[in-house]
């Protein structure tokens, strides 16, 4: 059974940065995965924040940004403001169906 | 703009079959390379995919539960309509549709609908 592991939990202060990433137990993450990230904040809806890996949509902030690093999808939030704490989901494809990561809880502190 | 709505049952009896409604607008699943996609979250738990399907009718599901969900559109109505048989317990989740395109991955998303299974 494919898992996608993230890290369960991570803290950073306002205004510095944050790496977030995804890992699949297949092997290395690759563009073929197509990663995708979201934010969830408590009793809302998801909201997408990075496609392709790496490609942003018109709404998300400019301070995230996605990229492939060292076999993993990474999200890196620069600059980051109180409002960023929330949950971060990546979403991996595998063929036709597509798997969820377990979620990283940022706390902003 | 892209809005979607989910509507169903807020609560089932183990062992029923849902049967949930994805009502759309600002798009349309006719256009070469729409899709959309059902998600669900059980209460304090992660995001977990269901199932997709394509403006062709192509069909996807997770690989845990596709022997208990089948997907359908209603292109004429702007609907997609999921079914999961056998519900559980377990089965106890907000569920959400969203679009989902080839070329930008699943964008909008629906407020999400609460079910419960319990008898």
């Amino acid at each position: 059974q494919t898992v996608v592991t993230q890290e369960p939990s991570l803290t950073v202060s306002p205004g510095g940065t944050v790496t977030l990433t995804c890992a699949s137990t297949t092997g290395a993450v690759t563009s073929a995965k197509s990663p995708n990230w979201f934010q969830q904040k408590p009793g809302q809806a998801p909201r997408a924040l990075i496609y392709s890996a790496s490609k942003t949509h018109p709404w998300t902030p400019a301070r995230f940004s996605g990229s492939l690093l060292g076999g993993k999808a990474a999200l890196t939030l620069s600059g980051v403001q109180p409002e960023d704490e929330a949950e971060y989901y990546c979403l991996l494809k595998y063929g036709g169906t597509q798997v969820f990561g377990g979620g990283t809880k940022l706390t902003v502190l | 703009q892209v809005t979607l709505r989910e509507s169903g049952p807020a609560l089932v009896k183990p062992t029923q079959t849902l049967t949930l409604t994805c009502t759309f607008s600002g798009f349309s699943l006719t256009t070469s390379g729409m899709c959309v996609s059902w998600i669900r979250q059980s209460p304090g738990k992660a995001l977990e995919w269901l199932a997709r399907i394509d403006w062709d009718d192509a069909k996807y599901f997770n690989t845990s539960l596709k022997t208990r969900l089948t997907i359908s559109k209603d292109t004429s109505k702007n609907q997609v309509v999921l079914t999961l048989t056998n519900m559980d317990p377990v089965d106890t989740a907000t569920y959400y549709c969203a679009r989902t395109s080839l070329t930008t991955g699943i964008d909008y998303w629906g407020q999400g609908t609460l079910v419960t299974v319990s008898s």
